[in-house]
């Protein structure tokens, strides 16, 4: 079974101090690992795509590592404004399976001003 | 571009009734997608299509569930008949299948939520 496990579940951040939460994927077969970002009523918004070890994503303040080795990406934001509040959901497929993408649950970010 | 398009945004329906959700992916899309989002599951793939073809189905969770794409520019997510359970928000997204599936990026529209009363 594949399962996609985010954490933390939620986070407090203060606005200005950066952060980083976590998505653990399973390592064998990997294909692709997709971040995206999610702000309340509104649909979800793709932040990066990465498929090979090692890579590095940046976007803004925004940024992403990967290992698939080890099964697990990165999300860091540099100096948190107030519009970075929102779930930030991460996606993987596996290369054996029948095409399917499996999402987390999600980090919802929520920065204080 | 208008993005994916929705609709309804809102359904409230009572249990029985027979539910049709709404999906226009964006112009030039090869993939769509249907989701639904819960808070004990997240967000699941229920159905994807390619070139209006229904390629795999086995998220969609029983047979109240169907999907038609009958061309390029509109899909249906139809629910008969409906339940409490089936309450949840639905996403479309489309993806252009340029690269290789899952490993593009998928553009999702606004969701529809349902409440099966």
């Amino acid at each position: 079974i594949l399962n996609v496990e985010q954490s933390p579940q939620s986070l407090h951040v203060q606005e200005g101090d950066s952060t980083n939460f976590t998505c653990s994927f399973p390592s064998s077969n990997f294909y692709a690992l997709h971040w995206y970002r999610w702000e309340t009523a509104k649909s979800p918004e793709a932040l990066f795509v990465m498929t090979l070890n090692g890579d590095e994503k940046k976007k803004g303040r925004i940024s992403a590592t990967l290992n698939t080795k080890e099964g697990y990406s990165y999300l860091y934001i540099k100096g948190s404004q107030p519009e970075d509040s929102a779930t930030y959901l991460c996606a993987s497929t596996l290369t054996n399976r029948d095409d399917k993408i499996i999402f987390g649950k999600g980090t919802r970010l929520h920065i204080l001003p | 571009d208008a993005g994916v398009i929705q609709s309804p945004r809102h359904e409230v329906t009572e249990m029985g009734q027979e539910v049709t959700l709404r999906c226009k992916p964006i112009s030039g899309h090869d993939y769509l997608f249907w989701y639904r989002q819960t808070m004990m599951r997240g967000l699941e793939l229920l159905i994807y299509f390619n070139n209006n073809v229904p390629i795999d189905d086995s998220g969609m969770p029983e047979d109240r569930f169907s999907a038609k794409m009958p061309n390029a520019s509109f899909s249906t997510l139809k629910i008969q008949p409906s339940e409490p359970r089936d309450s949840a928000v639905y996403f479309c997204a489309s993806s252009l299948g340029q690269g290789v599936l899952f490993a593009d990026t998928q553009y999702f529209g606004p969701g529809t939520r349902l409440t099966v009363l």
